[in-house]
C-alpha cells in the first residue's frame, strides 16, 4: 500500500498570503495519479486537483499542483477567506490511499 | 447536475452488518462512470472503501475487502454499502461519490451520513 504524508500538519497564514503544501508517497506514484481535495466543517471533500496538476472545473486558477514520483505540492497563490480548510492529496495509481491532511488555519 | 445522497441507519450493533444506500440524480447510472463509497471516522482523515461499474464490475480497498459488498440496482438508481462485522473503529462519516475509473479520484460526492457502532 502506498502511504501519503502530507506536511505541513498545521498551516497558520494571513489572507493573501501564499500557501504551499506537501504530500510525499512511500512509493511512486504511478503516471501522476495524484488529487486534491478541500474540505470544510461539516462538508464532503471538493476536488482541487487531479493528475497532480489539471484543475477541477470550477476551481479557481489561484489552485495549482505540481510534482511527480513521490513528491507533490498543492499551492494556493493568494489565500482568500474561504480557503482557509483542511486539505487532502489522494493517490489513484495503486488502490486508493489518502493522506492525512493538512489544515490551513487563519493566523 | 449530479446529486448523490446517502441513507441508512444511524446506529448499528457490534459484530452486525452495516448497510447504506446511494441515490444518485441528475445522471443515470447505467450511463458509465464508477460508483464508490469513501469513509471518514470522527476528526480523522479519509479512507476509500471501495467502488462498483453498472455492470457490476468492483474494485475493494484490500484492507477492507474481506467483510465489504458494494452493489448496483441500476433500477432505481442506486448503489449499495455492506459493512460486515462491525466495531467500533467502523463508526465513521461514510459519503457515495463518482469516479471515471475503478480506482480513482472522485469529482461528485454526497453529503455524507453518520453511522455509529455501539450496543
Amino acid at each position: 500500500e502506498i502511504v501519503l504524508t502530507q506536511s505541513p500538519g498545521t498551516l497558520s497564514l494571513s489572507p493573501g498570503e501564499r500557501a504551499t503544501l506537501s504530500c510525499r508517497a512511500s512509493q511512486s506514484v504511478s503516471s501522476s495519479y495524484l488529487a486534491w481535495y478541500q474540505q470544510k466543517p461539516g462538508q464532503a471533500p471538493r476536488l482541487l486537483i487531479y493528475g497532480a496538476s489539471s484543475r477541477a472545473t470550477g476551481i479557481p486558477d489561484r489552485f495549482s499542483g505540481s510534482g511527480s514520483g513521490t513528491d507533490f505540492t498543492l499551492t494556493i497563490s493568494r489565500l482568500e477567506p474561504e480557503d482557509f480548510a483542511v486539505y487532502y492529496c489522494q493517490q489513484y495509481g495503486s488502490s486508493g490511499t489518502f493522506g492525512q491532511g493538512t489544515k490551513v488555519e487563519i493566523k | 447536475q449530479v446529486q448523490l445522497q446517502e441513507s441508512g441507519p444511524g446506529l448499528v450493533k457490534p459484530s452486525e452488518t452495516l448497510s447504506l444506500t446511494c441515490t444518485v440524480s441528475g445522471y443515470s447510472i447505467s450511463s458509465g462512470y464508477y460508483w464508490g463509497w469513501i469513509r471518514q471516522p470522527p476528526g480523522k482523515g479519509l479512507e476509500w472503501i471501495g467502488s462498483i461499474y453498472h455492470s457490476g464490475s468492483t474494485y475493494y480497498n484490500p484492507s477492507l475487502k474481506s467483510r465489504v459488498t458494494i452493489s448496483v440496482d441500476t433500477s432505481k438508481n442506486q448503489f449499495s454499502l455492506k459493512l460486515s462485522s462491525v466495531t467500533a473503529a467502523d463508526t465513521a462519516v461514510y459519503y457515495c461519490a463518482r469516479a471515471w475509473f475503478g480506482v480513482d479520484y472522485f469529482d461528485y460526492w454526497g453529503q455524507g451520513t453518520l453511522v455509529t457502532v455501539s450496543s
